[in-house]
């Protein structure tokens, strides 16, 4: 059981260009989460899926886009990066539905600097 | 909307001495979970306990104990016997259902060091 993996672990880009953030769970969760840090700062949700086929946008969805591609994969997506979107990218996924309570697991994180 | 406080940047506890780390909250659900996270050095983000805002007894993992006090809306982690592999930062969250179905926040979380 791997868990929540998420690659690539590390990243540079330079401003404008796009790339897109992978991320993968073998728990047969339904939901799924994309969360940035910044320095010295929580957590804060970027957008999430409920479920296979739904998504949702969180707290600070502006400048990303997702795609729910399956049950397992949620990817997420910079169409032109900006050096404000230098942070640390974490992935999460939690059993059951939006109504439930499970705690969420989360990836090892993506390191992205944008220059 | 919901809303995480954690007042305390930065706390110093001696080994083998209990330390309590303080969240308040804020929500317009009726029904939501509350949640403690650690997160070492290292960056890994690691689930320590849930407090469901129904549930009528405070819970507890080990080491770990929630005190929920739902009218104060608190709900602060107490690490007894404190261990230097304690000495990380604690993120404390919350999601909701209803109007924040799936929305999980997180507060801005105290970094915790352990003395020998």
């Amino acid at each position: 059981n791997a868990g929540v993996t998420q690659t690539p672990k590390f990243q540079v880009l330079k401003t404008g260009q796009s790339m897109t953030l992978q991320c993968a769970q073998d728990m047969n969760h339904n939901s799924m989460y994309w969360y940035r840090q910044d320095p010295g700062m929580g957590l804060r949700l970027i957008y999430y899926s409920a479920s296979e086929g739904t998504t949702d946008k969180g707290e600070v969805p502006n400048g990303y886009n997702v795609s729910r591609l399956n049950k397992r994969e949620f990817s997420l997506r910079l169409e032109s990066a900006a050096p404000s979107q230098t942070s640390v990218y974490f992935c999460a996924s939690s059993g059951g539905t939006s109504q439930s309570y499970n705690e969420q697991f989360f990836g090892p994180g993506t390191r992205l600097t944008v220059l | 909307a919901q809303k995480i406080t954690q007042t305390q940047p930065g706390m110093f506890v001696q080994e083998k001495e209990a330390v309590t780390l303080d969240c308040t909250y804020d929500t317009s659900d009726p029904s939501y979970g509350l949640f403690w996270y650690k997160q070492p050095s290292s960056g890994e983000m690691i689930f320590l306990i849930y407090q469901g805002s129904y549930d009528q007894q405070n819970a507890t993992e080990g080491r770990y104990s929630l005190n929920f006090q739902k009218a104060r809306k608190s709900a602060n982690l107490v690490i007894s016997a404190s261990q230097l592999g304690d000495s990380a930062m604690y993120f404390c969250a919350m999601r909701g259902v209803n109007t924040n179905a799936g929305k999980s926040t997180f507060g801005d979380g105290t970094t915790l060091t352990v003395k020998p």
